[in-house]
């Protein structure tokens, strides 16, 4: 199994709503990204996972709560998102956290979420 | 924060044109990474140029990458339609170990259109 998947595909809450997102990989990697992506924009990082460990949080506001359940699974939970967080949120991983030469990464789908 | 910048932002061409695209950044680097994404979806992984290599090929892709003036170029060569996409670079750099902080910095990207 050589992808990353996520759930749900499509995602529309209101403000006041509590919603998560998921992914989910079978490739053994030990990292793990959250990225949020704006329409003609580059992904820009969330956090990041390495051994179920939160390593990396770029700041990001705490309506957003990530969780890594296991080795395999990524969680992001939402909470009173605002409108302007609607983006594509992507989830990637990758084989080994650091190391200069083999941190290419592998994507999901996406998850589209829009914040009426 | 985006340290790649990319150019051209679009580019137009015909079936069985070459498509060359640039990529500068900014700090020193572990590896340069391109990808390319199709419309809101996720990205897909092209081809990893460590900083000590200075040319790699991947079927039809070439990608060079000069750290003396920081930038690097992505070729593709005999274009299909099916190339088109947004093309995105990304830079790992290194921490005070010199080991990876484990997470890439996109740039901006190219958005790539081959005609039929």
């Amino acid at each position: 199994d050589t992808e990353v998947t996520q759930t749900p595909k499509h995602l529309v809450m209101g403000m006041t709503n509590k919603k998560s997102l998921k992914c989910e990989q079978h490739m053994g990697h030990r990292a793990m990204y959250w990225y949020k992506q704006k329409a003609k924009k580059p992904p820009e990082l969330m956090f990041v996972y390495s051994y179920e460990k939160l390593s990396i949080n770029e700041s990001v506001p705490s309506r957003f709560s990530p969780e890594c359940p296991n080795s395999s699974l990524l969680n992001l939970h939402l909470h009173a998102l605002q409108p302007e967080d609607s983006a594509l949120y992507l989830c990637a991983s990758s084989p080994y956290p650091a190391g200069p030469g083999n941190n290419e990464q592998f994507f999901g789908p996406g998850t589209r979420l829009t914040v009426l | 924060s985006q340290q790649g910048e990319e150019d051209p932002q679009a580019l137009s061409i015909q079936e069985g044109e070459n498509a060359t695209m640039n990529c500068s950044y900014k700090t020193s680097i572990n590896n340069l990474q391109w990808y390319r994404q199709n419309s809101g979806r996720g990205l897909v992984h092209l081809i990893l140029i460590r900083s000590n290599e200075r040319e790699k090929h991947s079927g039809r892709l070439r990608v060079t990458l000069d750290t003396s003036k920081k930038s690097s170029s992505l070729l593709i060569t005999a274009s299909r339609a099916a190339d088109t996409a947004s093309y995105f670079c990304a830079t790992d750099s290194p921490n005070a170990g010199g080991t990876s902080y484990g997470k890439l910095t996109f740039g901006q990207g190219t958005i790539l259109t081959v005609h039929p």
